[in-house]
């Protein structure tokens, strides 16, 4: 069975500053693997996805992520946060081949300082 | 328009009572989930749905039994709340089935508080 780990449950950033929230899997093939933000109260978003090819995927809001089968890693990046990006931040893996929901990891929460 | 929608958002009800939270999405999608996020905010899939067929169902409590009516719905009902059933509850739907390249989609949450 799949699974994620999120090592940071907290992380704060300066408004402006670069950002880099740690994802690691555990899946015996290419998982595929999601990163999801969670504004408080609200439902979860899609902010990227990686099935297949290039390993470094774009996403929405100015996000990407860089996928390395050696480490079994999915970081999320950032180059400049806005207040705005203060959420709670998921990686998620899917199984190939299957019907399978999600394994999320624990989340990151991610304060902005002004 | 509201891509996945669930009704209510918020849900307050005292143990051993019998709620119903309801899902429905209008992306014309085949693949319907239930996800339960606890208070730490830990996101665990709870049940899937494939045109009406369930496809999993994790290690959930008899007590939640979902119902899907059309492909377009899919109801989570609870029998005899207890208070370790507080938490927000996610419906999400993806397009298709196999190899899971589809992404899913979540509605905004329903937060039941079990007293």
């Amino acid at each position: 069975a799949q699974s994620v780990t999120q090592p940071d449950i907290h992380i704060t950033v300066s408004e402006g500053a670069s950002l880099e929230l740690r994802c690691n899997y555990s899946y015996g093939a290419t998982p595929y693997l999601f990163w999801y933000v969670q504004s408080p109260g609200q439902g979860l978003q899609l902010l990227l996805k990686y099935f297949s090819g290039d390993t470094l995927v774009q996403g929405i809001k100015g996000f990407e992520a860089e996928f390395k089968r050696s480490q079994s890693s999915f970081n999320l990046r950032k180059p400049s946060v806005h207040w705005s990006d203060a959420a709670e931040y998921f990686c998620a893996v899917g199984a190939r081949g299957g019907a399978d929901g999600l394994t999320f990891g624990k989340g990151t929460h991610l304060i902005i300082q002004p | 328009d509201t891509a996945v929608s669930q009704t209510p958002k918020y849900l307050v009800t005292q143990m051993g009572n019998d709620k119903s939270i309801k899902c429905e999405q209008n992306l014309g999608h085949d693949t319907m989930y239930w996800y339960k996020q606890d208070s730490k905010k830990f996101l665990k899939i709870m049940f899937s749905y494939n045109n009406k067929e369930l496809i999993i169902n994790e290690t959930v409590p008899n007590r939640f039994s979902p119902k899907s009516p059309d492909k377009a719905h899919l109801n989570l009902h609870i029998n005899s709340l207890e208070l370790g059933d507080s938490a927000v509850y996610f419906c999400a739907s993806s397009r298709g089935l196999a190899g899971f390249t589809d992404t899913q989609y979540f509605g905004p949450g329903t937060r039941l508080t079990v007293l």
